[in-house]
């Protein structure tokens, strides 16, 4: 099955520097590579993805790379803000299968 | 607006006991999955349904079973409870059937956190 290894597990910044977050993935077949934000005490909410065919996507603050031929994918913040403090969690899935395999999340500190 | 829930939100109860913890959803979403979190492991999968007849194991089905009384309401069960069982527990779902959502989205309810002494 599918193995999903995320780094680092605790990420501290300062209040406007970036945080990269990174996965690698083992299943070639996975297409799919969603992003969850868990703020504490609630539950996980996607904040972007990325399918195979796409190299990068931004969303504002936010940005996903995709290396499909290392199989890794990136989480990128710029201009980090402390409601930016969160577990962060990446996964990969197939297409079909639509069962996401989680890595083991990044708890990212952001001091004001 | 459109949601999942879970209840209880918090539970304390003892090694042995049986416990249910409920989940219902007003998405219309036909997919349906239990979770389990823990510290420094992320979550991962017990069970998943892709509609009412269609029940799954996923990685860490030993210890717990799972209902799918309808379209909208999952069910799991810890029916002897253990302590190694305390967690925090997320159904989560999503719809195959819903153009405007990626059919690969998952939404998840607020958890229920599960104390077993």
């Amino acid at each position: 099955g599918e193995n999903v290894e995320q780094h680092p597990s605790t990420l501290s910044v300062q209040e406007g520097d970036s945080a990269v977050i990174k996965c690698t993935y083992s299943d070639s077949a996975s297409n799919y590579f969603p992003w969850y934000k868990q703020e504490l005490g609630k539950r996980p909410q996607l904040i972007i993805d990325i399918r195979s065919n796409v190299g990068e996507k931004k969303d504002q603050r936010i940005a996903v790379t995709l290396n499909k031929t290392a199989k890794h994918f990136s989480l990128h913040i710029t201009e980090t803000q402390p409601e930016d403090s969160a577990v962060y969690f990446c996964a990969a899935s197939r297409g079909g299968s639509y069962i996401p395999t989680f890595g083991r999340g990044t708890s990212l500190i952001v001091h004001p | 607006d459109a949601d999942v829930t879970q209840t209880p939100r918090n539970r304390i109860t003892k090694t042995g006991k049986r416990i249910m913890l409920e989940c219902s959803q007003t998405k219309g979403h036909d997919r349906m999955y239990w979770y389990r979190q823990d510290p420094g492991l992320g979550l991962r999968l017990i069970y998943y349904s892709f509609d009412v007849k269609d029940i799954n194991k996923g990685e860490i089905s030993d210890g717990y079973s799972v209902s799918r009384q309808a379209q909208a309401k999952f069910s799991l069960s810890l029916e002897s409870a253990i302590p190694n069982q305390t967690a925090l527990y997320f159904c989560a779902t999503s719809t195959t059937k819903d153009p405007r959502v990626s059919y690969n989205e998952q939404f998840f309810g607020p958890g229920t956190r599960l104390t077993v002494l």
